[in-house]
């Protein structure tokens, strides 16, 4: 079935830093992905729609210059949280629709952590 | 934008009994109500969903009804076994290619 894979799984940094999180569809096409965050023993909050070719969309209170999404073709989308400090230090997961009006597949999550 | 409540945050049962877990939507166009469950640290897993032209749909140990009048939806597991404890999260959307946007959560513990 459809497949999507998100890389890293768990990455450790420095505060100031600036890490891309990927998120590829493995055997579909999409012209849209869907990036969330998690904070721990809470719920999946929308960050933004990521679209192929344009703009990403971004949901209220979430900066678009710290959060960069790039999606450049139609099975990858990157995330890249710029200038990270500890409080974003979070669990962040795509996903992504494939055709035929078929379920959303998630990535695995990258578990980001700031020092 | 679209709002969904999810009760009860928390809820134990003993193995074998019943657990029911609801969902209310402010956003009259939400047309799609999937669920997942979600293991701690790892990705949410698709375990039913329900589209607004039915009203309720089972899957073996899994139900969900949805009432669009009321703008609420219902999870129900029958019959509960310790690994179905984990976090349950009701989702709404417009469509299944759309955001999704998601309840709070509900932790689920099934003690043996």
């Amino acid at each position: 079935g459809a497949v999507v894979s998100q890389h890293p799984s768990w990455v450790i940094c420095k505060s100031g830093t600036s890490v891309k999180i990927e998120c590829r569809s493995l055997d579909f096409q999409a012209t849209t992905m869907f990036w969330y965050r998690q904070f721990p023993k809470q719920s999946l909050m929308l960050m933004a729609t990521s679209n192929e070719g344009s703009k990403a969309t971004y949901e209220q209170g979430v900066e678009k210059d710290k959060f960069l999404i790039n999606h450049a073709s139609l099975t990858l989308s990157t995330l890249t949280v710029t200038s990270a400090h500890p409080e974003d230090s979070s669990f962040y997961i795509c996903s992504a629709p494939p055709p035929s009006n078929q379920p959303q597949h998630f990535g695995d999550g990258t578990r980001l952590s700031i020092l | 934008g679209e709002n969904v409540e999810q009760h009860p945050s928390t809820l134990s049962v003993q193995e074998g009994d019943s657990a029911v877990i609801k969902c209310t939507y402010s956003d009259s166009a939400s047309n799609y109500f999937p669920w997942y469950k979600q293991e701690l640290g790892k990705r949410p897993q698709l375990i039913i969903d329900i589209r607004s032209n039915v009203g309720e749909k089972k899957d073996q140990r899994i139900a969900v009804t949805l009432n669009k009048t009321a703008k609420h939806f219902s999870l129900h597991i029958t019959e509960t076994q310790p690994e179905d404890s984990a976090v349950y999260f009701c989702a709404a959307s417009t469509n299944t290619g759309n955001q999704f946007y998601f309840g709070t959560g509900t932790s689920l513990t099934v003690i043996p």
